[in-house]
């Protein structure tokens, strides 16, 4: 069964500095992997996904991500945290071939709060 | 402008008093969703629909019911709401349900007292 962990409920950084939100996977083929914001008092954002292709993919916002199979790993990252960026980030995977019954899941978030 | 539209964005009621969160897309996609966020649980699937006429069960459906008559439009319906429903609950679409990300309205946060 398809599953995704987000291992930390709160990322704390200063701004300027870097920042890793992390999110492993589970799924039996390949995955299609997303992370998407939340802002207070919104609807998720997309921010960026991994389709097949280059392990590194760029998204909004100057955020990236690193697909890493080996280690079944999807984190989210970028170079300078800035206070805007302090928000719920979800993580979600979905199977490549999972037919009909196919569906994405998503983590249950972690809390990035960037200090200013 | 594309967007997601749910309404009400917050509702207090009680126990048992049918209630509808309705959600329109202007985008004319054709895979649709309902989703419950609850603390530390993430986004849960209630329902979802491929297209016009076709709906299917998500993770946690039972209580809900949903209908797709139009394109645009996919409202859920609590015949008789329980406490246990009280939640964040998210609309979605998308072009497909594969590999296009899906786009999220701002949420109708529901009180079943």
């Amino acid at each position: 069964a398809q599953s995704v962990a987000q291992p930390e409920d709160q990322v704390n950084v200063a701004e300027g500095n870097p920042l890793t939100v992390k999110c492993t996977y589970s799924v039996s083929g390949n995955p299609y992997l997303f992370w998407y914001v939340q802002y207070p008092n919104r609807g998720l954002q997309f921010l960026l996904k991994y389709i097949t292709g280059d392990n590194l993919v760029k998204g909004s916002y100057g955020f990236e991500a690193e697909f890493n199979k080996s280690q079944t790993s999807f984190h989210l990252k970028k170079p300078s945290a800035l206070v805007s960026d302090s928000a719920l980030y979800f993580c979600a995977v979905r199977e490549e071939y999972g037919g009909a019954t196919n569906k994405l899941i998503f983590g249950t978030g972690t809390l990035l709060a960037v200090q200013p | 402008e594309a967007q997601v539209t749910q309404n009400p964005r917050y509702l207090i009621t009680v126990t048992g008093k049918k209630l509808t969160v309705t959600c329109s897309q202007n985008m004319n996609h054709e895979y649709m969703s309902w989703y419950r966020q609850d603390p530390g649980l993430g986004l849960r699937q209630i329902y979802y629909s491929m297209n016009v006429e076709v709906t299917d069960k998500g993770d946690v459906p039972e209580g809900y019911k949903v209908s797709r008559k139009e394109k645009r439009n996919f409202p859920l319906i609590l015949e008789s709401p329980s406490p246990n429903q009280t939640s964040l609950y998210f609309c979605a679409s998308s072009h497909d349900r594969v590999n296009q990300p899906q786009h999220f309205g701002d949420g109708t946060r529901l009180s079943i007292l």
